[in-house]
């Protein structure tokens, strides 16, 4: 079973910053917390992924607690190309294991 | 550099029928894994291979599936017989180590199957 929970969709307008919480309160000292997106009809695309500190890159920033129970994905300027599924993953033993995501539906 | 291959990406066949899938990981990837993803939920993990020997396939059903990853590069899935509920993409993805939590999955563009 996933280790994680997130909101089932968000809505964010073009331009904007989109937040996607993700909770993972049983979260290891030694887990990575793990962010994909799925287009429609794609596969799976990496995003970010992080342990304890803060994590940038040239798609998103990824925000871990200091009590690493949950974090937030950002997305600093949605575009409507970012419409997608976006999975949080708490690294387990040795595999992903995905839940369903939230799907962020980006509008004009 | 060029990313995860796929074929076919749509296949529709009748239950108990065979099918097979065809997976080209990115060169110089060791690991490569195959999911499966029906409507509405999110991947769930067949097997694993590490170079061309099997790491896990504790969520494969056995009965019906088979895979394989010969010198360790191609791979191929194969369904036989199929069922319905068998419907579903099959998504292939590669990572270049040992499929440890810092090495990161490319996913292909996923087969989709339909089963009549």
């Amino acid at each position: 079973d996933a280790k994680t929970t997130q909101p089932p969709s968000m809505d964010c307008a073009e331009g904007r910053a989109a937040n996607l919480p993700c909770n993972h309160s049983t979260i290891s000292g030694n887990e990575y917390v793990y962010w994909y997106r799925q287009i429609h009809s794609q596969g799976p695309q990496y995003i970010i992924h992080g342990l304890k500190n803060n994590e940038t890159n040239e798609m998103a920033s990824l925000i871990i607690t200091e009590d690493r129970k949950s974090s937030t994905l950002i997305l600093p300027h949605a575009t409507l190309r970012d419409t997608a599924v976006y999975y949080c993953i708490v690294w387990y033993g040795d595999k992903l294991i995905f839940g369903t995501g939230t799907r962020l539906q980006v509008f004009p | 550099e060029a990313g995860v291959a796929q074929s076919p990406r749509y296949k529709i066949i009748e239950k108990r029928q065979s099918v097979a899938f065809w997976c080209n990981p990115i060169s110089g990837h060791a690991t490569l894994y195959w999911y499966q993803q029906i409507l509405g939920q999110g991947p769930k993990l067949l097997i694993q291979f590490q170079n061309n020997g099997v790491v896990d396939d504790s969520q494969l059903p056995k009965d019906r599936f088979s895979a394989e990853r010969l010198k360790g590069v191609d791979s191929t899935l194969k369904i036989q017989p199929a069922k319905l509920e068998d419907s579903a993409v099959y998504l292939c993805a590669s990572s270049a180590g040992g499929a440890g939590p810092t090495d990161t999955q490319y996913f292909g563009p996923g087969t989709r199957l339909t089963v009549l």
